[in-house]
């Protein structure tokens, strides 16, 4: 099954400190794609950061970076020095290059606290 | 340059009547997608249209039916609403090729009575 799993429903940080938000991922596929949306309470989906399958390097996109980790199939988001902006729910989506479809996580939701 | 825009934002309607979600986009992008997401969940993929004069069914596509009108525009049409049908619904565009990113419209909020 093509899946994306997000454990953690719920996640807590002190303003300034980093943050990891989990995601693995399951597919047979060789290609794939895996990105990192945010929603705030507005509920725009803001796209965040993209990894490709193939990439060797971790993806960086200012404070956001991408820890990608093949062999274990997971895609975990770093933020690092959290502002108050960024309390939102976080998804983890997985591109399949074979179909051309975006699964989704369950998305995480994150509070930055002052 | 205004991105993915939809209309409405929002929309209540009563059991069995007909409505058109309106999703236009000015990237000039090839694929254009429509999704539901439910409280809880994650988006799940309703219908999509790879390029103009194609559309394929998603994950969710039971109760809808689509039309790409041209390259820029997508609607979502409920025959027949059901409460069933009470989500949130959001538009997307990607532009084929290397970069698969997907963008996506604000959202239209639909509650069926």
């Amino acid at each position: 099954a093509q899946k994306i799993t997000q454990t953690q429903p719920g996640m807590f940080v002190q303003e300034k400190e980093a943050v990891t938000l989990d995601c693995t991922y399951d597919t047979s596929d060789q290609s794939y794609g895996l990105f990192w949306y945010k929603q705030p309470s507005s509920g725009e989906m803001i796209f965040l950061i993209y990894q490709g399958s193939y990439d060797e390097q971790n993806a960086t996109e200012g404070r956001y970076s991408l820890n990608f980790q093949k062999a274990r199939k997971s895609a975990n988001l770093v933020i690092s020095a959290s502002q108050l902006g960024d309390s939102a729910m976080y998804f983890c989506a997985m591109w399949r290059v074979s179909v051309e479809k975006l699964v989704f996580g369950t998305g995480t939701r994150l509070l930055v606290s002052p | 340059n205004a991105g993915v825009t939809q209309t409405p934002k929002f929309q209540v309607l009563k059991t069995g009547q007909s409505m058109t979600l309106q999703c236009a986009q000015d990237m000039n992008h090839n694929s254009m997608y429509w999704y539901r997401q439910d409280p809880g969940m994650g988006l799940r993929l309703i219908y999509y249209s790879a390029s103009e004069g194609t559309t394929d069914k998603g994950e969710v596509p039971n109760g809808y039916n689509v039309s790409r009108l041209n390259k820029r525009e997508f609607s979502l049409r409920l025959e027949s609403a059901a409460p069933s049908q009470t989500s949130v619904y959001f538009c997307a565009s990607r532009l084929a090729g290397n970069q698969e990113t997907q963008y996506f419209g604000p959202g239209t909020r639909l509650l069926v009575l």
